[in-house]
């Protein structure tokens, strides 16, 4: 089994609609995080977490909430999606040391018509 | 605020022709500077991490070295196994890994 997973891996939705991205990990840390990747622009932070009541903010929040339901899972919500949320979405995980810097998912490619 | 930028954005390689990608960081701060792998389709790879200026990390036909503004990660003698998307990140510990866009490396036989 793969550290960590992400359902779904494809998804299409309409405007408008709430959708929910998972993560689980299997790797025992505390530190998870949320990230899309666009062409050209790399990846960006949406949101972090250092432990399940530590939840923070990135650079690119607005239009997304998480919840951390505990230390293995942390999901990703579009409350209501829109266009330009079209993207790869990449959950990871660290422990505090970032000795092996993060483990990451294999992605939830997104598309919102 | 961090930024991190790479260069070249894209770069093609004869197999066996050796080049260098360039990473450039947020002086202040740095904790540390990791190099990721990316396949198309995939999650980023973990490859290195460097801490000080004038480290350097070797694996197979990679090393990556650290200067005190810039790091790179030098290729020697690239297969066409090598092709991949290389990113960097930095970690200047105020929150999460900030990283650059990538440069797409592609090798032909």
């Amino acid at each position: 089994d793969a550290d960590v997973t992400q359902t779904p891996r494809n998804r299409i939705t309409k405007t408008g609609k709430r959708i929910m991205l998972e993560c689980s990990q299997t790797k025992g840390h505390d530190r998870m995080y949320w990230y899309r990747q666009d062409p050209g622009l790399g990846l960006r932070l949406i949101y972090y977490s250092f432990d399940v009541k530590d939840i923070n903010k990135g650079e690119i929040s607005d239009g997304y909430s998480v919840s951390r339901q505990a230390q293995a899972k942390f999901s990703l919500s579009l409350e209501s999606a829109i266009p330009n949320q079209t993207a790869l979405y990449f959950c990871a995980t660290s422990d505090p040391s970032l000795r092996d810097g993060y483990t990451f998912g294999s992605g939830t490619r997104l598309t919102v018509v | 605020e961090d930024q991190v930028t790479q260069s070249p954005e894209a770069l093609r390689l004869q197999e066996g022709e050796s080049s260098s990608l360039n990473c450039s960081y947020t002086v202040s701060g740095l904790r540390g500077l990791f190099w990721y792998r990316q396949d198309p389709g995939k999650g980023p790879e973990f490859l290195f991490t460097l801490y000080s200026a004038g480290e350097e990390k070797e694996k197979e036909r990679l090393k990556a070295t650290l200067t005190k503004k810039e790091s790179f990660l030098h290729i020697t003698a690239p297969k066409p196994e090598d092709s991949a998307t290389y990113l960097c990140a930095e970690d200047t510990g105020r929150r999460a890994l900030t990283f650059g866009s990538g440069t797409r490396l592609q090798v032909q036989p």
